[in-house]
Order: C-alpha cells, then structure tokens, then sequence
C-alpha cells in the first residue's frame, strides 16, 4: 500500500494556483517528499523534492510541515497543460522501492 | 541527449508468446528499472538494476525476466504472455540509487490476447 495519502481528484481554474496536498504520517528522518505528474499516456515526469526546508524550481513550489507529516505542491498559474495525475511519493536513498500509488488527478479547466 | 528511450511503442501479442521491451539511457545513469501500469492505477515495480551486472526483483516479478546488457540498455522479456501482462510498461532510470530522480521512458504498450 502507498505509504502517502492524497486527494483522488481536484479541479482548478486556468490562471489560479493549484494547491496539491499530501498526508506522509509515517515518514522518517531521512525520507525525502518527491512529487512526480503523468499526462495522459506519457511516462511520469519528476516536479520537485524536499526534505525540511521548502522548496521552488521553474515548474513548482513544494511547501513542507514543520513535523513533516504533510506537503502541499503549489502550481502557481496553472495552465491547461498542467492537466495530469500527481504523484506525491516519500522514499530514502536507502533503496527501498518507490509506491506511485494512485495520486491526484488534477483537471485545470478554462 | 534522448534521454531514456524505449522501444517497441506498441506491440500485441497472442497468449503464450515471447517478446523483449528494449530501454536505453545516454544520461550515463548506473541505476534503471521496469514499471508497469495498469488503467487507473499507479506504477508497480518489476525489475530493477541497480548497477551494470546486478539485477533485483521488485513487487510483482513473475512471469518477467531482464537482462542488464551494459550500462545503457536494461531489457525485460516476457518468456510466456499472458492476458494479465496486459500493460503499460515504463522503463527509468536514476543516477545512483533509488532514492534519486527517476527520468522515465514515454512507455510501451502491451496488449496480450
């Protein structure tokens, strides 16, 4: 079983932020929050990561609890393109394999 | 740089028979693995390889076999197609270990009749 919790689907407005939440109650120390997307029939592209601090690149912003024990991935403009199933995953570099489970569908409409 | 690339796209195949799904990387990756996917789920582990010459099971590996043929090209071959292999396959890879970046290939799609 997926060791993260998400929303099964959310909808959002071209132009507005897209607000991604994600419960990780048994993570540990040493695990990073990574979140992935999958456009329809593509191979899933890695968004962002993080370990405390929060973190930002061109495509996101992942903003972590202070106990770690949930994330949100902000999608600042959301454009119809930002269509997809996101992954929210929490994995260590210990080699453990990654559960995708089943993520959020996320719908941007005009 | 493709990045990672696999082939075939698409293939049918009919029960019982054999086939090899191809992956390549030119990121100079040490780690590469196989994903499937079934519809409106998410990704299961088959294989993985977490260096050339090494090979591990992942969640569900039966009915699978890969080879790590060098450090570009990890292959997974099914001996015996069965309807239940009917799947989208992913292939990826990372630099080190499995707690990295995945970069993933755009998938094959498999259906066993």
């Amino acid at each position: 079983d997926a060791k993260t919790t998400q929303p099964t689907s959310m909808d959002c407005a071209e132009g507005r932020a897209a607000n991604l939440p994600c419960n990780h109650s048994t993570i540990s120390g040493n695990e990073y929050v990574y979140w992935y997307r999958q456009i329809h029939s593509q191979g899933p592209q890695y968004i962002i990561h993080g370990l405390k601090n929060n973190e930002t690149n061109e495509m996101a912003s992942l903003i972590i609890t202070e106990d770690r024990k949930s994330s949100t991935l902000i999608l600042p403009h959301a454009t119809l393109r930002d269509t997809a199933v996101y992954y929210c995953i929490d994995h260590s570099n210990s080699g453990y394999a990654l559960n995708f489970g089943k993520g959020t569908s996320l719908l941007v409409t005009p | 740089n493709a990045g990672v690339t696999q082939t075939p796209k698409f293939q049918v195949l009919k029960t019982g028979q054999s086939m090899t799904l191809q992956c390549a990387q030119d990121m100079n990756h040490n780690s590469m693995y196989w994903y499937r996917q079934d519809p409106g789920m998410g990704l299961r582990l088959i294989y993985y390889s977490a260096s050339e010459g090494t090979t591990d099971k992942g969640e569900v590996p039966n009915g699978y076999n890969v080879s790590r043929l060098n450090k570009r090209e990890f292959s997974l071959r099914l001996e015996s197609a069965a309807p239940s292999q009917t799947s989208v396959y992913f292939c990826a890879s990372t630099v080190g270990g499995m707690g990295e970046t995945q970069y993933f290939g755009p998938g094959t799609r498999l259906l066993v009749l």
